[in-house]
This record gives structure tokens, C-alpha cells and sequence, in this order.
């Protein structure tokens, strides 16, 4: 199977942009969760998606929404970007439905540089 | 509320020594806990996890980590490290199985000299 993909790899915007960031989960996988990298604040937990419906959510401004959508897939956007949003998106998927649900699989992750 | 702690942002080790990364954690419920490595540029790579079953758990690569309900650890070692380990190496946190939400430590990036 195809692992995570993420789109696009890298995305350069400016203060005050809005950008949309890109998810597609291995197969079958329906619980895409997203996570923001930075040096400063280290790994932490955006929200995660199943079936549509956003189970959990992180500690993030309004600024930060996500989707999924019927096939799995999932976007999220930032909106009026920050210096402070610099940082390495990460997707995962999980099986949630199927025998392994505590294994979130990574995709390679979309670095965003807000300038 | 679980949060985890790695002592030691960097640890070096030649290669053929015994690599131990430490991880301790705290949750007020039995903890699921993971160990993900992160090599440049790409996301993140599960080496192992423990669940509630058996307590010494063996990953991929040669890796292994113990649970020490009573000293809240669950550091990484690895018998012998290998130049391909190097790499950053992160320990995470959650509170039930199939719950989505990981909060990870801050990162322990293995220097493996020759």
C-alpha cells in the first residue's frame, strides 16, 4: 500500500495569507490526525479527523480548521498567517477500524515558510 | 494530563555501544507509550509501543523498551548502534488505545560516531 502522502512538500507564504495544506491516508485508513513541528514548541497536536467528524482537537487558535472528507482525505487551513505558524505539518493515518488502531502511520510532512 | 520527558536533547555514541535514550512519563490513567524516530527531512517512523501487555517490548531496527510502572520510565536502548541510527528519536504519550492524540516529548537527536 501507499503510504501518507502530503501536498504540497514545500509552501512559502506571507504574514497575513491563508494556506491549505493537503492529506491523503494510506487506504482504508479513515482517522487522519495533524500535527505541528517547530524547534520552539516541539511536536504538538492539531486535531484529528474519523469519518468525517473531528473527534479531537489541540490547543491551536480558530485560525487553525481542518476537514475530511468522504474518501478519507483530509485538508487543513491556516488562516492570517503568523511568523509563528513556521513550522513542519505532519499527517497521520490509523487504522481505527481494523486490528492495529494505536499505530499512527506519517507522511513526510509539508514545511511552511511564513515570511 | 500526560506529558513525557527525554533527558537529553543529544546523546553520542560510538558505533557498536549500547544506545539508551531515556523517557519518563506522567498520566493520571495506565499509559499507551511509543517511541518514533525522525530522520531528515521526512515524518515520523514508529520503532515500538507498549499497550498494557507485555511490559519489555521489542521494535524494529533492534530496538527495545522497558515499562517501569514504578519508576514511570520507558527508556530506548538498543544492544549496539549502527551509523543508520542516527537520527531524532521521540517518545510519546496517550491515554487509551485507539485515542489519537500523542504528546510527545521533546526529542532526543542520536549522534553516532565511528
Amino acid at each position: 500500500k501507499a503510504g501518507v502522502t502530503q501536498t504540497p512538500r514545500y509552501l512559502i507564504k506571507t504574514r497575513g495569507q491563508q494556506v491549505t495544506l493537503s492529506c491523503s491516508p494510506i487506504s482504508g485508513h479513515r482517522s487522519v490526525s495533524w500535527y505541528q513541528q517547530t524547534p520552539g514548541q516541539g511536536l504538538q497536536f492539531l486535531f484529528e479527523y474519523f469519518s468525517e467528524t473531528q473527534r479531537n482537537k489541540g490547543n491551536f487558535p480558530g485560525r487553525f480548521s481542518g476537514r475530511q472528507f468522504s474518501n478519507s482525505r483530509s485538508e487543513m487551513n491556516v488562516s492570517t498567517l503568523e511568523l509563528g505558524d513556521s513550522a513542519l505539518y505532519l499527517c497521520a493515518s490509523s487504522d481505527l477500524a481494523g486490528g492495529d488502531p494505536d499505530t499512527q502511520y506519517f507522511g513526510p510532512g509539508t514545511r511552511l515558510t511564513v515570511l | 494530563a500526560q506529558s513525557v520527558t527525554q533527558l537529553g536533547s543529544h546523546v553520542s555514541v560510538s558505533e557498536g555501544a549500547l544506545v539508551l535514550l531515556r523517557c519518563n512519563y506522567s498520566s493520571s490513567v495506565p499509559p499507551y507509550l511509543f517511541w518514533y524516530v525522525q530522520y531528515p527531512n521526512q515524518g515520523l517512523q514508529l520503532l515500538l509501543k507498549y499497550t498494557s501487555a507485555a511490559t519489555l517490548v521489542k521494535g524494529i531496527n533492534g530496538f527495545e523498551a522497558e515499562f517501569k510502572k514504578s519508576e514511570t520510565s520507558f527508556h530506548l536502548t538498543k544492544p549496539s548502534a549502527h551509523m543508520s541510527d542516527a537520527a531524532e528519536y521521540f517518545c510519546a504519550v496517550t491515554r487509551s488505545t485507539g485515542f489519537q492524540k500523542l504528546v510527545f516529548g521533546t526529542g532526543t537527536r542520536l549522534l553516532v560516531s565511528p
